[in-house]
């Protein structure tokens, strides 16, 4: 079993429309973590992170962690055609710049 | 800034040819961190590094594998004796020292082995 679980999708909304993405765990030493967007063929760059539980809001994207149940989730209001991406959850322990373990990546589509 | 510089952006070899990767991390940044990716699958962590102590090894990383990063500057990561099963994205990532969690990634090096 892996550590980190995602769910590949492929996802498709319409535009305007809420996204909700997730992810859980298993390992309880993780403290930080992060949401990743990689356009096809790119690396990854990073869009949020949050330390411990809680929630942090940037612009249309709301990440939320729960620590209690092991689950994570990133949300995205008003979705646009440019949101089209693989969005990556990836944790680290405790000094937050440690090798960080990857989810296999949710594949979003947001038709126009 | 010029963010993480990798290169080649893309590179094909036959089976059993040795390669060799390098990145270039954002200047100020003493960690530097090597992450392979396959088609469909989030990266693995490879290995990382403090200035130039390589300070873990994924079980990942088999003996036909070294990286290095003398000086503390640029990295360089080599396979010996390619297999097809080594084919994949190899991803360079760089980030401040302690207390900073922002690592940022380069475009990748796009390995095919025929």
């Amino acid at each position: 079993q892996k550590e980190v679980e995602q769910d590949p999708g492929p996802l498709s909304v319409p535009e305007g429309a809420i996204v909700s993405l997730n992810c859980t765990y298993s390992n309880s030493a993780f403290q930080y973590f992060m949401w990743y967007r990689q356009y096809s063929r790119k690396g990854p760059e990073l869009l949020m992170y949050t330390y411990s539980s809680g929630n942090k809001e940037d612009g249309r994207f709301t990440a939320q962690v729960d620590k209690s149940s092991k689950y994570i989730s990133l949300f995205i209001r008003d979705s646009q055609p440019s949101d089209s991406a693989t969005y990556l959850c990836a944790m680290s322990g405790l000094e937050g710049n440690e090798k960080l373990t990857f989810g296999t990546g949710t594949r979003l589509t947001i038709i126009p | 800034d010029t963010g993480v510089s990798q290169n080649p952006r893309h590179k094909i070899t036959k089976r059993g040819q040795n390669v060799t990767f390098r990145c270039d991390p954002i200047s100020e940044h003493n960690r530097l961190y090597w992450y392979r990716q396959t088609l469909g699958q989030g990266p693995e962590f490879l290995t990382y590094f403090q200035n130039e102590a390589q300070l873990e090894k994924s079980r990942l990383l088999s003996d036909r594998f070294s990286a290095e990063r003398p000086k503390g500057s640029f990295s360089t990561l080599e396979i010996q004796r390619t297999e097809q099963g080594d084919s994949a994205m190899y991803l360079c990532a760089s980030s401040r020292d302690r207390g900073y969690t922002e690592a940022f990634f380069g475009q990748g090096t796009r390995l095919t082995v025929v």
